[in-house]
């Protein structure tokens, strides 16, 4: 299955400031999410990373919030911007490559934003 | 739309104690069925997964049967371990060309020696 690595692993921001995730893929996989599990909860979809095109982002997410780029078929970023306390989450990528392996899941970026 | 409901934790069982947790599903279509597990301080891993009504899923004595009639796919497994202690997420994947995992709520299990 692919291997993620997925940067930070975690960080401490100030509120007001943004933060930039890296998702880097050892393969070339067709999809990429990127999810965030607030603390205690399951995970939500917050959108799906497109190469070469915009992100899709899901029902109550936008691109000024939480913009993505993904230029290649092995790397994509996730940005959470103008970061308040409620944005403290892990923010999870992942993958699809080879569907008899599911979904592969970084091992998320812990967020505190103070 | 489409939704994942798991049995409600926290569950608490004994060493070797038969676990059960449930999971039910609303979809339309066929969608692919997960079981994700989330150790203290890391991230998911898969742990089955079963594509088709009456797929078993298995692994690490974990087992889970994809049931179109009751829209189910329970996790089981016979005999729990300390080591077992985590939280549990049920998951779809829709078969629309979306490709994007819905989870359940997540059910946290505690083994206790």
């Amino acid at each position: 299955s692919a291997v993620i690595s997925q940067k930070p692993s975690r960080d401490i921001c100030q509120r007001g400031t943004s933060l930039t995730i890296q998702c880097q893929v050892d393969s070339q996989v067709t999809m990429m999410f990127w999810y965030r599990q607030q603390p205690g909860q399951s995970l939500t979809l917050i959108a799906t990373a497109n190469q070469g095109s915009e992100a899709t982002y899901e029902s109550g997410f936008v691109i000024d919030k939480f913009p993505i780029s993904r230029p290649n078929l092995t790397f994509s970023t996730l940005t959470v911007s103008n970061m308040s306390p409620e944005d403290s989450s892990i923010y999870l990528c992942s993958v699809v490559g080879d569907l008899r392996y599911g979904y592969t899941f970084g091992s998320g970026t812990r967020l505190t934003v103070v | 739309g489409d939704s994942v409901t798991q049995m409600e934790g926290p569950v608490t069982l004994s060493e070797e104690a038969f676990l059960t947790i449930n999971c039910t599903y609303t979809a339309t279509g066929y969608p692919s069925l997960f079981w994700y597990v989330q150790y203290p301080g890391e991230g998911l891993q898969l742990l089955l997964k079963a594509t088709k009504a009456d797929d078993k899923g298995s692994n690490k004595g974990f087992e889970a049967t994809y049931r179109k009639e009751t829209t189910s796919f329970h996790l089981e497994k016979g005999s729990v371990q300390v080591s077992d202690s985590a939280v549990y997420f049920c998951a779809l994947k829709s078969s629309s060309n979306t490709g994007k995992l819905i989870f359940g709520q997540g059910t946290t299990l505690q083994v206790k020696p």
